[in-house]
């Protein structure tokens, strides 16, 4: 079984809807979460991490489910900027983060 | 703030030739992250290092593979000799970790290494 695993997508979205990505881990000893974005030939960079009681970061939501080892984002209102890869990270203390192989987003007009 | 920097960007090779990607992570950052990225992959996790020291080099895919950290500001990642199946984006990664906590990553652009 696969440490974090992710729906690879794609998902296709026109502009202004809500779509949820969700992600689950493997390790129960995991103690951060976070959500990364890629866009296609550039480095990962941190969209938000994830807290136990869940957190906004404007049109961004994310949950953590620790019980079934759960993680997932919700994204409002779709932008076209939007699209890009999103990596759900795991990270157990004195260890390297551990991603995903993420989902694909992509937002149209 | 002039971030993670990697060089070279992009990088065409020869099979079996030796190959170093080079890193220079955040000032004050105490831990340094070598990651590999393909299609099929993902990101696999290379080798990291704390405060200059090899944690973790368990991601390394054999002996043809090492890295280095001779002080805080400065890693290489060598491949020799190179084969057609290393072609990948690696990334060189660097964080603050503080009580073995990691407080997210900040990566550099990537090394595009293809191997012919």
């Amino acid at each position: 079984r696969k440490e974090v695993e992710q729906d690879p997508g794609p998902f296709n979205v026109p502009e202004g809807a809500t779509v949820a990505f969700n992600c689950t881990y493997s390790n129960s000893a995991s103690q951060s979460f976070f959500w990364y974005r890629q866009d296609c030939r550039k480095e990962p960079k941190l969209l938000m991490s994830v807290y136990s009681s869940g957190n906004e970061d404007g049109r961004f939501t994310a949950q953590l489910n620790r019980a079934s080892q759960y993680i997932s984002l919700l994204i409002r209102d779709s932008k076209l900027s939007d699209s890009a890869t999103y990596l759900c990270v795991v990270n157990q203390a004195g260890t390297a983060l551990i991603f995903g192989k993420g989902t694909t987003l992509s937002v149209s007009s | 703030d002039a971030g993670v920097i990697q060089s070279p960007r992009h990088e065409v090779t020869e099979m079996g030739q030796e190959v170093t990607l080079r890193c220079k992570p955040i000032s004050g950052h105490n831990s340094l992250f070598w990651y590999r990225q393909t299609m099929m992959r993902g990101l696999e996790l290379l080798i990291y290092f704390n405060n200059n020291v090899p944690i973790d080099d368990s991601g390394m895919p054999e002996d043809r593979f090492s890295a280095k950290m001779p002080n805080a500001s400065f890693s290489t990642l060598k491949i020799q000799p190179s084969e057609p199946r290393d072609s990948a984006v690696y990334f060189c990664a660097s964080s603050p970790v503080i009580g073995g906590y990691n407080y997210g990553y900040t990566f550099g652009s990537g090394t595009r290494l293809t191997v012919v």
